[in-house]
């Protein structure tokens, strides 16, 4: 059965670096999203992806997120100069109202 | 916001009882999911209800959908330990992006 797959599970950085998570989505799905859950809190929307732009962002998503789909199979998130409250599990999904979730990768921003 | 809110917080039950949970939203929806997340992992879609549709099965699973009373409920029918995992509800309206509550963890005793 095809899978969201997503590295790395863990990926632990210093305050103001810069970090780029990578997915890779089911292949034939068209639309991609990044979802954050900080512990304990609830799943929260961050951006989709469609047609190689952004299609929704929400409010968190702000000027030091960006999103990439650099070849035919990988979707990255790249936060430029990460904060402490960037601390948090990082979701990769693809579908349209059905939407399948990769594992995930924890954030750790010390 | 449109986010749904689960209803309890968290369930502990015997295995071989029924599990219950439900979750309320605030505005007008195109459908409503619930995904399971077993700890530290990815969301595992589990079932949809268009917000034309009052009931919905899958295995052992069962969903209601009552839009005049902005409310679904997940029930498990005859729990068993691999049940263990917390459940969200998520929903969305013409576009695809999923608003999650903050879910209900479950617990099955042996």
């Amino acid at each position: 059965e095809p899978e969201v797959t997503q590295t790395p599970s863990h990926q632990v950085t210093q305050m103001g670096q810069e970090v780029i998570l990578r997915c890779v989505p089911i292949s034939n799905h068209l639309y991609f999203y990044w979802y954050r859950q900080i512990l304990g809190q609830k799943v929260e929307f961050l951006v989709s992806f469609y047609n190689n732009e952004i299609s929704e962002k929400s409010e968190i998503f702000d000027d030091q997120f960006s999103v990439e789909r650099p070849d035919g199979s990988n979707f990255t998130l790249k936060i430029r100069s990460t904060k402490l409250e960037d601390s948090a599990m990082y979701f990769c999904a693809s579908g349209t109202f059905e939407q399948y979730f990769g594992p995930g990768t924890r954030l750790t921003v010390t | 916001s449109q986010q749904g809110e689960e209803d309890p917080q968290a369930l502990s039950i015997q295995e071989g009882e029924n599990a219950t949970m439900n979750c309320s939203y605030k505005t007008s929806i195109n459908n409503l999911q619930w995904y399971r997340q077993n700890s530290g992992r990815g969301l595992v879609h589990l079932i949809l209800i268009r917000s034309n549709e009052r009931e919905k099965h899958s295995g052992r699973l069962r969903v209601t959908l009552d839009t005049s009373k902005k409310s679904s409920s997940l029930l498990i029918t005859a729990s068993r330990a691999a049940d263990t995992a917390s459940y969200f509800c998520a929903t969305s309206k013409n576009d695809y992006k999923l608003s999650f509550g903050a879910g209900t963890t479950v617990t099955v005793r042996a």
